[in-house]
């Protein structure tokens, strides 16, 4: 158990398809991330939300739509998305602030396959 | 989840042994280091850390050890055993304006062998 909730773990869809995944974080933390982790590339930032804003987009194509309602939850909205984006999605979470750095702690990911 | 796919260097023990895997980082104003290791399903899960003001940090079977001079990190494993299969990534953190930006490497698979 990481404190960290992915959902779904799996998740299929064609191209035309909408669908959001979601991240629950348990450890109190105000910093939230997406990763994605394909076969061709290392561990990738996405997007970074710290105390409910975004202060991070990693030069995300638009079909990608992050959403942080509160300093728990973090969703990624997915629409007409492509073949290559088929990939390991991870969400992270981490205190940031005060004098010291902490680790990020991560969700086990959603497995997503692009049709 | 690993990277599969990815031309990952791979490291074979037998177990028992101690083992080591090395990683070189990039930026020279990164003040802070993470190994991570990531299972067949699962997401990276932290090991062990060390700040840019020590050289050495040991946890339970693992010890880091950073050289700055030469931008060189290494995690090594006493008496590996075969659960420690996994793919394994060290971790650059730079701040950025108030949040942890992770810079990943490609990452060491590490077979152990009964």
């Amino acid at each position: 158990e990481t404190g960290v909730t992915q959902t779904p773990r799996h998740l299929v869809m064609g191209m035309t398809n909408k669908k959001s995944l979601k991240c629950e974080q348990h450890l109190g933390h105000n910093a939230m991330y997406w990763y994605k982790q394909s076969a061709k590339k290392p561990l990738e930032l996405m997007f970074v939300y710290n105390f409910k804003e975004q202060t991070e987009n990693n030069s995300v194509p638009s079909r990608f739509s992050p959403e942080c309602p509160n300093s728990s939850h973090l969703f990624l909205h997915l629409h007409t998305l492509q073949p290559e984006d088929s990939a390991l999605y991870l969400c992270a979470s981490s205190q940031v602030g005060g004098r010291t750095n902490q680790p990020q702690h991560f969700g086990d990911g959603t497995r997503l396959s692009i049709l | 989840g690993e990277s599969v796919g990815l031309h990952l260097p791979t490291l074979s023990v037998q177990e028992g042994d101690n083992s080591i895997i090395n990683c070189a980082y990039s930026n020279s104003a990164s003040d802070y280091f993470i190994w991570y290791k990531q299972e067949s399903g699962k997401g990276p899960q932290f090991i062990i850390d060390i700040r840019s003001n020590m050289d050495k940090r040991q946890g339970q079977r693992v010890t880091v050890l950073l050289n700055k001079t030469v931008k060189h990190l290494s995690l090594q494993i006493a008496a590996t055993q075969p659960g420690d299969s996994a793919v394994y990534f060290c971790a650059e953190i730079i701040m950025n304006t108030g949040f942890q930006k992770l810079v990943f490497g490609t990452g060491t698979r590490l077979l152990v062998s009964p």
